[in-house]
């Protein structure tokens, strides 16, 4: 069980938008950044966003992150095959001093 | 630029223990902590802790704590993470990752499988 909720798929047609959810807490999604992860099958995982919507260089604007209260939300736009993968939602626990992910969200464009 | 190399997969049986690598090259190894990072079969990731390669300053997971060690040898840019007595539980991808911030590891390396199976 992890300690931040994620749906565990979504799916969407190439070239529509799709958002896949976080849900935590007051102890870490509420006063921490949240970080995400796209991970394609048989690879390493890659940061995606940090501090809740920033992109790091190379990222292609097409994903976006947001966060309220004790949720946020990775957006995807412009869907492409490519793109399927593992998503993780990730942020500092303060009650539990450590680092928490999401149980992953597997994205399908069908 | 950034890389993080792993050491090699390993097939292990349970009780004998195992320590795997991870290198840095491309930045200034001791200014960033690295951090590791499990994921089991079919799972998601799960965070194990952190190292600090300047000072060997390591920070666990209270659910690995007393399970793994972590360790560092800023001479050769490398951090180690290793198991005393192996369990099949133990089982899983190990990843090694640099922490930019405290929510947030920009690098990863391609990841170490550990399968332990007697």
């Amino acid at each position: 069980q992890s300690v931040l909720t994620q749906p565990p798929s979504v799916s969407a047609a190439p070239g529509q938008k799709v958002t896949i959810s976080c849900s935590g807490s007051s102890s870490n999604i509420g006063n921490n950044y949240v970080s995400w992860y796209q991970q394609l099958p048989g690879t390493a995982p890659k940061l995606l966003i940090y501090d809740n919507n920033k992109r790091p260089s190379g990222i292609p604007d097409r994903f976006s992150g947001s966060k309220s209260g004790t949720s946020a939300t990775l957006g995807i736009t412009g869907l492409q095959t490519g793109d399927e993968a593992d998503y993780y939602c990730g942020t500092w626990d303060s009650s539990l001093s450590a680092k928490v992910f999401g149980g992953g969200t597997k994205l399908t464009v069908l | 630029e950034v890389h993080l190399v792993q050491s090699g997969a390993e097939v292990k049986k349970p009780g004998e223990s195992l320590k795997i690598s991870c290198q840095g090259s491309g930045y200034t190894f001791t200014t960033y902590w690295i951090g590791w990072v499990r994921q089991m079969p079919g799972k998601g990731l799960e965070w194990m802790g952190i190292i600090s390669p300047g000072d060997s300053d390591t920070r666990y997971s209270p659910s690995f704590q007393g399970q793994v060690t972590m360790s560092a040898d800023k001479s050769i840019n490398t951090a180690y993470l290793q198991w005393s007595s192996l369990q099949a539980s133990d089982t899983a991808m190990y990843y090694c990752t640099r922490r930019a911030a405290t929510t947030r590891y920009d690098y990863w390396g391609q990841g170490t499988l550990v399968t332990v199976s007697s």
